[in-house]
């Protein structure tokens, strides 16, 4: 069984389109996120939901919509792709607690802009 | 702004040898420390946690931490080449909502 399963996991697309990449934990956890990994490896949060809510944005275009259906599930869009958003883009779930904060990631989703 | 530093390395070391990497963050608040392993190509799967001062051991790998020195750092015993990967510390809080802070990874190679 997956704990944090995305998809697509490769998805190459032109600039200017518009994409979503889909997520969704099993692991009864309250917390979810979407960090994005660039090409130098640095993994750097994008959005934090807690209970269908958002926590947590850190300064990301207004063209990353994420949406919470339910606290299993975040999604992420992308509207107007532009080269610089090729990245490795990681879905990640914890159960927010007092003795620490243990996240877990998502197998990554592989996004080339063309 | 919160950071974690690690040094990006590579660092080679022969099989069997004691492989330290070493990881220092800025947010003298920060209350828990993890260690991800990252092979190329996969997901940051995680090692090892620490929340309090001294050290944790777990098979062949212990965390140290000390707050003072806002230092963690990992130790891997006898290493394999299996072990070769990306070694990633990141420091967080132990309440409330927030994310962690993740360092830029340290490459371990480790030869045969």
């Amino acid at each position: 069984d997956t704990a944090v399963s995305q998809t697509p996991k490769y998805l190459v697309t032109q600039m200017g389109n518009d994409k979503s990449i889909k997520c969704e934990q099993n692991l009864g956890h309250d917390t979810m996120y979407w960090y994005k990994q660039d090409s130098k490896k640095f993994l750097k949060i994008m959005f934090s939901y807690n209970n269908k809510e958002l926590i947590i944005n850190e300064t990301v275009p207004n063209r990353f919509s994420p949406k919470s259906p339910d606290k299993a599930h975040l999604n992420l869009h992308i509207n107007s792709l532009e080269l610089g958003d090729s990245a490795v883009y990681f879905c990640a779930s914890s159960q927010v607690r007092t003795a620490g904060n243990t996240i877990y990631f998502g197998e990554g989703s592989w996004l080339t802009v063309v | 702004q919160k950071e974690v530093e690690q040094n990006s390395g590579p660092l080679s070391v022969p099989e069997g040898a004691i492989a330290s990497l070493n990881c220092t963050y800025s947010d003298r608040g920060s209350q828990s420390f993890f260690w991800y392993r990252q092979y190329s190509g996969k997901s940051p799967e995680l090692i090892m946690s620490i929340y309090s001062n001294g050290d944790k051991e777990d098979g062949r790998f212990t965390a140290q931490l000390n707050k003072a020195s806002q230092y963690v750092s990992l130790l891997i015993r006898d290493s394999q080449p299996s072990d070769s990967a990306t070694y990633l510390c990141a420091a967080g809080m132990n309440s409330g909502y927030s994310t962690l802070t993740f360092g830029k990874g340290t490459m371990l190679l480790v030869s045969p």
